[in-house]
């Protein structure tokens, strides 16, 4: 079946570092994804991984993938107060181009 | 090119009536996606056309609620007899097959809210 799980809410200080999970069930997902929402705007891709992939790296953000666990999460480092937003996750779904979002992750950092 | 632009921006209407709302894709992008979104909430699939083809809908998408995509560029989606729970924020994506990543580009979403 199609579900993406994540927790609503995390909190963290200026400077420290956030983690956001996310669990999929789809296991034939060949792309996930981390999407942004900030108030008032659209939804901006932040970082996505193949499923051959354990690990990205791009600048401040760090992806995890752990497929035996279906267990996927973004580290931010260094979090600043502009990353206060709301992050989703999603899977590819059976190849046709369609995501399956998570119900998101409040970010709020805190100064 | 400005991304994927969605008309009207919101639309507050009386339940029972019908509303139709706009998604201007990204101009070479062959698919587009309609998802809705409550607060609190993240998108939920609703149907995607590959250039004029609506490929797949989903069990939420009920017989009041119609999309179209006649020459393969905008499209539309009309909600009849509109009810109070209907009332969401209504996202439009498009992207392009073949793409390495697969991406949906967002538009910033059309709100209904049914009184």
């Amino acid at each position: 079946g199609e579900d993406v799980e994540q927790s609503l809410f995390l909190s963290v200080r200026e400077g420290d570092s956030s983690v956001i999970n996310c669990t999929y069930t789809d296991s034939s997902s060949t792309y996930l994804y981390w999407y942004k929402q900030e108030p008032g705007a659209g939804l901006q891709l932040l970082t996505y991984i193949f499923s051959n992939m354990d690990m990205k790296q791009d600048q401040r953000l760090t992806v995890l993938l752990n497929k035996k666990d279906k267990h996927l999460s973004l580290r931010i480092a260094d979090t600043q107060t502009g990353d206060s937003a709301i992050y989703f996750c999603a899977e590819s779904y059976n190849q046709g181009g369609k995501l399956i979002f998570g119900q998101g992750t409040e970010l709020s950092v805190k100064p | 090119d400005t991304g994927v632009s969605q008309n009207p921006r919101h639309k507050i209407t009386k339940r029972g009536q019908n509303v139709t709302f706009r998604c201007d894709p990204i101009s070479e992008h062959n698919r587009l996606y309609w998802y809705r979104q409550t607060l609190g909430q993240g998108p939920e699939f609703l149907t995607y056309f590959q250039n004029e083809a609506q490929l797949e809908k989903s069990r939420l998408l009920s017989d009041r609620f119609s999309a179209e995509r006649p020459k393969g560029s905008f499209s539309t989606l009309e909600i009849q007899r509109t009810e109070q729970g209907d009332s969401a924020m209504y996202l439009c994506a498009s992207s392009l097959t073949g793409a390495v990543t697969g991406e949906l580009f967002f538009g910033e979403g059309s709100r209904l809210t049914v009184l």
